[in-house]
């Protein structure tokens, strides 16, 4: 059962332009992780939050926790094109397994 | 930094071939996973090992088998490669406890004809 839902499922923007992705559950997390995959290679993991209503900020990408632990936000302040990509937020409630959905597909457009 | 390295990026067999993807990490992680991303399905676990001859199903293993001989290395085996095995697979290991943070290849697009 994916527990964790992404919004929203595609975005194309231009350059410049601010967006934000989100992760939303109704149930708590110990941590959860953000991962960005280019097209054509493996996911890289980007940041991992653990403390509710953390912020963690990555060059022009802020991070947030929920107060409550049940979602998360990805920020990209003055997206490029190398931001484009799938963006996934993983399910990481079953032991030591990861559950991916479909994530987020970012296009960036020059 | 973690480097997990896969054998081929790219790979075109034939069916019924015996096929072998290997992986490596330089990392001393216990636990290693093989998974599949077809379009509109995500990423999804084949098998996945806590450590060294240890392995278990994830939720396709059926045509696959895997074996970890050594802790760096995970090799996945298609034992009979179909066309329906057609797909991009990627490897990951993970640091036992932590906060089940994985890391991946690159990937190895296969192509069964």
């Amino acid at each position: 059962t994916q527990l964790l839902e992404q919004s929203p499922q595609f975005l194309s923007i231009q350059e410049g332009e601010n967006l934000t992705v989100y992760c939303n559950s109704s149930s708590v997390f110990s941590s959860l992780q953000w991962y960005r995959q280019e097209p054509g290679e493996g996911p890289v993991l980007l940041v991992t939050v653990v403390t509710g209503g953390e912020v963690k900020k990555l060059k022009r990408l802020t991070f947030q926790f929920g107060d409550a632990r049940k979602d998360s936000s990805l920020h990209i302040t003055a997206a490029q094109p190398g931001d484009t990509g799938l963006y996934l937020c993983p399910d990481n409630n079953a032991g030591n397994m990861l559950t991916f959905g479909g994530g987020t597909r970012l296009m960036v457009k020059p | 930094d973690v480097k997990v390295t896969q054998s081929s990026r790219y790979l075109v067999k034939r069916t019924g071939e015996k096929v072998f993807l290997e992986c490596v990490q330089d990392m001393d992680h216990e636990n290693m996973f093989w998974y599949r991303q077809d379009p509109g399905l995500g990423l999804r676990l084949i098998y996945f090992s806590y450590d060294v001859k240890m392995k278990e199903k994830g939720d396709i293993p059926e045509g696959y088998s895997v074996s970890r001989e050594k802790k760096e290395r995970f090799s996945l085996i298609l034992e009979s490669a179909s066309t329906n095995q057609t797909s991009m697979y990627l490897c990951a290991s993970r640091l036992a406890g932590g906060y089940n943070e994985q890391f991946f290849g690159p990937g190895t697009r296969l192509t069964v004809l």
